[in-house]
């Protein structure tokens, strides 16, 4: 069991439409991050989203951590060519007394966006 | 400040031969982590190296390796070769030892590794 689920899996659009991708736990997480991973490379941080209810933009993208700290969405508006790419989230537990074994990832959304 | 490095880009393998990837980190960063990206599995945490220690290790068989030196570069091993190890191996790394909320970990371009 993905303890990350992202949701759609595929995601192929035209250019100027709107988007939402989605990443849900039943586990609670001290944060949350999004990459965005292009062919041939590794995985570049977006944003880090650390409170419940928090929301932070980035350009055209949205990024909303839920109230319950066990889900997110990433909301892009007028997608671009360029947003092409792999969208990775990934989770980070800490433990009561401080420390973490890691980041957790979903299997990612594979968005194109199609001129 | 050059990013994270790894080799080779790519490697061709058969089944059970082994194979050894070398990461270099950000300069200043002691903190090495290796993952196994597959389409099936996605992301999957292998192992991380702080001053030369494994600190955590993922749920992976014996096979698999690594280790780090004091100049931070890691190396993972992979032996006897299966056919399921084929994947791109990313490393990936950072300036702390212990995890923050605002932690960023950098990630190198990966070693794609395909195994015959």
């Amino acid at each position: 069991t993905q303890l990350l689920e992202q949701s759609p899996q595929f995601l192929s659009i035209q250019e100027g439409e709107n988007l939402t991708v989605y990443c849900n736990s039943s586990s609670v997480f001290s944060s949350l991050q999004w990459y965005r991973q292009e062919p041939g490379e590794g995985p570049v941080l977006l944003v880090t989203v650390v409170t419940g209810g928090e929301v932070k933009k980035l350009k055209r993208l949205t990024f909303q951590f839920g109230d319950a700290r066990k889900d997110s969405s990433l909301h892009i508006t007028a997608a671009q060519p360029g947003d092409t790419g792999l969208y990775l989230c990934a989770g980070l537990q800490m433990y009561s007394g401080g420390g973490a074994d890691g980041l957790t990832f979903g299997k990612g959304t594979h968005l194109i966006i199609q001129p | 400040k050059a990013g994270v490095t790894q080799t080779p880009r790519y490697l061709i393998k058969t089944r059970g031969q082994q194979v050894t990837l070398s990461c270099s980190p950000i300069s200043g960063h002691r903190s090495v982590s290796w993952y196994q990206q597959t389409p099936g599995q996605g992301l999957q945490f292998l192992f991380e190296y702080f001053s030369e220690t494994q600190r955590n290790k993922g749920n992976f068989p014996g096979r698999f390796s690594g280790r780090q030196f004091s100049n931070s570069r890691s190396e993972m091993n992979v032996s006897t070769l299966e056919l399921g190890d084929s994947a791109l191996y990313l490393c990936a790394s950072r300036n702390r030892r212990d995890y923050t909320t605002t932690d960023t970990q950098y990630f190198g371009p990966g070693t794609r590794l395909t195994v015959l």
